[in-house]
């Protein structure tokens, strides 16, 4: 079972920021955070990951709080190809339990 | 990151009739994994393919309805077998890159099974 929880869907306006939640309460000390999107029909793109630092790169910013129970996924401008089903994911980095599970994502749509 | 190339990315099967997948990798990868994702759901992993060893799957999955070839560590495939429509799914051939602690995923190969 995913170890993750997010909203069914979300909707943002074109040009704003995309603010996407996700709990991860029972995350152990050495798990990952992991971000993709799936654009319909496409493999699914990986966009970021922290452990327990905000990060940031060209895609979007991961912010992680202190006690690393939750994350929020932030798209700082959203365009109408920012549309896609966000997974959040939670990963040792090692190991024979390294697999993704994945749960059902958070749908976003990005309206003009 | 990997650039990640499936074929077929599309295909309609005959039911009972089996179908190969091939992923091939631009850089050398130990750890290759096969997904599923049926009409509407979330991705399910398949199995694990480790180069120079025999491949891992998951609950649920066997190896005489999924065989698993991993000869290098660019390529893999996947074969369907017998197929019935409920394998209508698309199928996801992802890799991890050494030193990368990241998964990227190919384009994925859509199968309906008539």
């Amino acid at each position: 079972d995913a170890k993750t929880t997010q909203p069914t869907s979300m909707d943002c306006a074109e040009g704003r920021a995309a603010n996407l939640p996700c709990n991860h309460s029972t995350i152990s000390g050495n798990e990952y955070v992991y971000w993709y999107r799936q654009i319909h029909s496409q493999g699914p793109q990986y966009i970021i990951h922290g452990l327990k630092n905000n990060e940031t790169n060209e895609m979007a910013s991961l912010i992680i709080t202190e006690d690393r129970k939750s994350s929020t996924l932030i798209l700082p401008h959203a365009t109408l190809r920012d549309t896609a089903v966000y997974y959040c994911i939670v990963r040792v980095p090692a190991g024979n339990n390294r697999k993704l599970i994945w749960g059902l994502g958070t749908s976003l749509a990005v309206n003009p | 990151s990997a650039v990640i190339s499936q074929k077929p990315s599309r295909d309609i099967c005959q039911r009972g009739t089996s179908l190969t997948i091939q992923c091939q990798v631009d850089s050398q990868v130990t750890m290759m994994f096969w997904y599923r994702q049926q009409p509407g759901q979330s991705l399910t992993l398949i199995a694990t393919a480790n180069q120079g060893s025999e491949a891992t799957y998951e609950s649920g999955f066997v190896i005489d309805k999924f065989p698993i070839s991993r000869p290098n560590l660019t390529f893999s495939t996947l074969t369907v077998s017998n197929m019935s429509p409920e394998d209508s799914s698309i199928y996801l051939c992802s890799v991890e890159p050494q030193g990368v602690n990241t998964i990227y995923f190919g384009e994925g190969s859509w199968l309906t099974v008539v």
